[in-house]
């Protein structure tokens, strides 16, 4: 059964400030991804990671997978308020043409301060 | 572009009652997904449809139904709802594109009162 494990699952960062979030899975996954969820909104999709070694960058927020450690990160750079959010990463179970079957982290919630 | 569509956007409904929950795929997208989040809690997969059959089953009770139509929206019918039930229930669809992703909807709150 795969299971996805982020930590921390609660992040308090000053303004300007660096940090990472990790998420580790347990088997074999075609696919990680990292979403973004304001309280109460869908899932917005920020990043799809597919193969070893894969980086994605999009504004502050740059996110990396090695697969052979089944260990994928979410660096945030400089911090701002707009970024305080939920973040989830999430696995797929692999397997068919199409990947919507996945299995998420708890989420961390992070919370930007002046 | 064409969103996921889900309806209704809100819905409060009392124990024991039941509610249908309607998901609109993105045209040309024949595989959906649906998925529930409690407060505090991550999405947990249902259950999906590819081509209007099952095509996987999650945690899904026994209490909910769901299926896929011809024109490929779906919808998750709840009956004897429970106050557990409440939480935000997404969709999501994806196309037969070899590896695509699945795009979700804006989610449906239900609250049980």
């Amino acid at each position: 059964e795969l299971k996805v494990e982020q930590n921390p699952l609660f992040l308090s960062m000053q303004e300007g400030k660096n940090y990472t979030i990790y998420c580790n899975y347990s088997t074999t996954s075609d696919r990680l991804y990292w979403y973004r969820q304001d309280p109460g909104k869908s899932l917005e999709s920020l990043f799809v990671l597919l193969s070893n070694g894969a980086v994605k960058q999009e504004g502050r927020l740059m996110a990396s997978l090695d697969t052979k450690a089944r260990l994928s990160t979410l660096h945030i750079t400089a911090a701002v308020h707009d970024l305080s959010a939920t973040y989830f990463c999430a696995a797929d179970n692999a397997g068919g043409t199409s990947y919507g079957k996945l299995t998420f982290g708890q989420g961390t919630i992070l919370t930007v301060h002046p | 572009a064409a969103g996921v569509i889900q309806s209704p956007r809100h819905l409060i409904k009392e124990k024991r009652e039941t509610a249908t929950l309607k998901c609109y795929p993105i045209p040309r997208h024949d595989t959906v997904y649906w998925y529930q989040q409690g407060p505090g809690q991550d999405p947990q997969f249902l259950i999906s449809f590819y081509e209007k059959m099952q095509s996987d089953k999650g945690s899904i009770p026994d209490r909910f139904s769901a299926q896929q139509f011809s024109d490929y929206h779906s919808e998750l019918n709840m009956s004897s709802l429970e106050l557990g039930d409440s939480a935000l229930y997404f969709c999501a669809s994806s196309s037969p594109v070899q590896g695509s992703q699945a795009f979700f909807g804006q989610g449906t709150r239900l609250t049980v009162v």
